[in-house]
Formats: C-alpha cells, structure tokens, sequence
C-alpha cells in the first residue's frame, strides 16, 4: 500500500541552523501539508501546498518557513532561522482529489 | 478562531467494552470532513474514519462508528469490543483543506 515517507526520522541542530525536512507524498496525489506536534500538544496545521504553490497557511507559518516541490516526488519544508520552540514533531500529509488526507510518521525536530 | 474541543483528556476502559470519546467543533462552513485519526506511542497519525458534513448517514468502519449530530456540532467516535491495540491517543480533526484538531483523548484499554 502507498504511504507518505519523511526524513530524517530525527534530527537534532542548533538554534540559528537552517533546516530542511523531506517528504515524498503518495505518488498521484496533488495536495501537500506540513503540520507540526510540540510534544504532549495537538497537531497544529502549517501550510498547504496544490499546483506548485501555497494554497493556505497558518499564522505560525511566517517568513522564517518555506515550501517547496525541487521535482516530482518532493516536498520540503526549509526552517530558515531554528528557534528552541521550533522543536516539534513535524508532519507531513497528502491526499489526491478526495477529503482524507494521508500523514507520514513524522520527523521529531530538536532545537538545541 | 474555528476550533475543536475533546473534553475528555483520558478515557480508561477494560478490553471487550465499548467506549464512545466526544467532540465538539465550531465551524462557519457549511461543507466540511470531520475525522479521527489515532496516534499510537509511536507518534504515527492513522486515519480511524471519515465523515463528511453533506452527509446525514453516520461513518462505519468496522468496530468503530461515529454520532454526527451536524446542528449541535457534535461528532463522537465509538469503539465496540475495545482490543488492547486500541490504546493510543485520538485526536477528531475538521477540516476542508488545511485540518483543525482538538487536544486528543488518550484512551487506554485495560486488559
């Protein structure tokens, strides 16, 4: 059965340090979100992506957030500037046409 | 804001039961999905069952079964013969693009 795959599984960086976490959405599908978890708390949408481009986003997607799809299995979600409160789990989702959406198992950020 | 409430923290029921976890949602729109989705120790998020607003007939899917009440904004998930595996935390999520979850029920299946 498909399913969305994430890397890394965990990863562990620096305040200040750039980041990017990957996704390879389920093949035919042509929507794609980001979500974040910070541990013990509910899942927070980020930003959703269709057509090569942001379709919504959330307050807490500001400048320091980027999205993209570089071909045609990718998508990434770059963190320009970690802060210590960036540390979360950090989801990615797709879906084709319909409603339900598809999660990844995630990729655990620490911001150190 | 649009939100989601779980009122229920932690549900604990011994295995066979049947236990019913709440949700309530506040929403201006008037097509909409409603889900629940369970996230185990792991921290996946699996996709339990589906609902969609437009739709009167409540959500089967095998054990599990939902109480969409659309005027009272209610959608509660029952799980019958509850199984050891169950144990996990529940979140109910609305949405039509990107999804709004509640806080999450961690419900616990006792053997």
């Amino acid at each position: 059965e498909p399913e969305v795959t994430q890397t890394p599984s965990h990863q562990v960086t620096q305040m200040g340090q750039e980041v990017i976490l990957r996704c390879v959405p389920i093949s035919n599908h042509l929507y794609f979100y980001w979500y974040r978890q910070i541990l013990g708390q509910k899942v927070e949408f980020l930003v959703s992506f269709y057509n090569n481009e942001i379709s919504e986003k959330s307050e807490i997607f500001d400048d320091q957030f980027s999205v993209e799809r570089p071909d045609g299995s990718n998508f990434t979600l770059k963190i320009r500037s970690t802060k210590l409160e960036d540390s979360a789990m950090y989801f990615c989702a797709s879906r084709w046409e319909t409603d339900t959406q598809y999660f990844g198992p995630g990729t655990r950020l620490t911001v150190l | 804001a649009q939100t989601v409430t779980q009122s229920q923290p932690e549900m604990s029921v011994q295995e066979a039961e049947t236990v019913t976890l709440s949700c309530t949602y506040d929403t201006s729109e008037s097509n909409y999905y409603l889900f629940w989705y369970k996230q185990p120790p792991s921290r996946q998020m699996i996709l339990v069952i589906r609902q969609e607003a437009y739709k009167q007939q409540n959500a089967t899917e095998n054990r599990f079964s939902v109480n969409f009440q659309k005027a009272a904004k209610s959608f509660s998930l029952k799980i019958s013969d509850s199984q050891l595996g169950d144990t996990a935390m529940y979140f109910c999520a609305r949405g039509a693009d990107g999804l709004t979850f509640g806080k999450g029920t961690h419900l616990i299946i006792q053997p």
